[in-house]
């Protein structure tokens, strides 16, 4: 079983489209984030949610908005896309602590393209 | 936002060669990671450090927690084709309330030529 999973894969979608990505973790993991990768493959953390309540929320534009119905699922949901949020959005979820054990998974991303 | 330096930013080397890769910060971080992405797919952990100066092992691969606690690196001995891909180091410093997550050098581009 795949322990951070993301759907979709791929999405291309035309220019002021709303679309959402959802991504669900097995690992009882009490926290989970999304992070953007660019073209450039630079690896930047958006949001963050601990036990569905936001701890993070990076300077992003407010057309995203993420939901956590529950500490297992974070999803990702954007309005109006523009030609710039083409990239790789990556799920990942870990445990909030301060010891050993504090790694962060990371799903196989989903490949935005907005045309 | 914070961001580490990582290099080199890529090699070139021949296949049975050792590797390696190093990662600074301007701050301290209780955790160091690395990471290998293939190409289409996510970060796949290959180390976790959670001591200053700590060194652990994992298989070819070896990594090491500076005593600073702001850098570390990772080697690969005997380098094999499935070695290629991108290496990102990345920190974390979680202290036990407000901001987490993690902060990503800008990867390392490794390319084995046979």
């Amino acid at each position: 079983d795949t322990a951070v999973s993301q759907t979709p894969k791929y999405l291309v979608t035309q220019m002021g489209n709303d679309k959402s990505i959802k991504c669900e973790q097995n690992l009882g993991h009490d926290t989970m984030y999304w992070y953007k990768q660019d073209s450039k493959k630079f690896l930047k953390i958006m949001f963050s949610y601990n036990n569905k309540e936001l701890i993070i929320n990076e300077t992003v534009p407010n057309r995203f908005s993420p939901k956590s119905p529950d500490k297992a699922h974070l999803n990702l949901h954007i309005n109006s896309l523009e030609l710039g949020d083409s990239a790789v959005y990556f799920c990942a979820s870990s445990r909030l602590t301060t010891g050993t054990g504090n790694t962060i998974y990371f799903g196989e991303g989903s490949w935005l393209t907005v045309v | 936002g914070q961001q580490l330096n990582q290099s080199p930013q890529s090699m070139f080397i021949q296949e049975g060669e050792d590797v390696s890769m190093n990662c600074t910060s301007s701050s301290i971080f209780n955790t160091w990671l690395w990471y290998k992405q293939d190409p289409g797919e996510g970060p796949v952990l290959l180390i976790a450090l959670y001591k200053a100066g700590e060194l652990t092992s994992n298989g070819r691969l070896t990594a090491q927690f500076g005593i600073t606690r702001k850098d570390s690196f990772l080697n690969i001995s005997a380098s094999i084709p499935s070695d290629v891909g991108i290496y990102f180091c990345a920190g974390r410093m979680y202290s036990g309330g407000g901001a987490d997550g993690l902060t990503f050098g800008k990867g390392t581009h490794l390319i084995i030529q046979p």
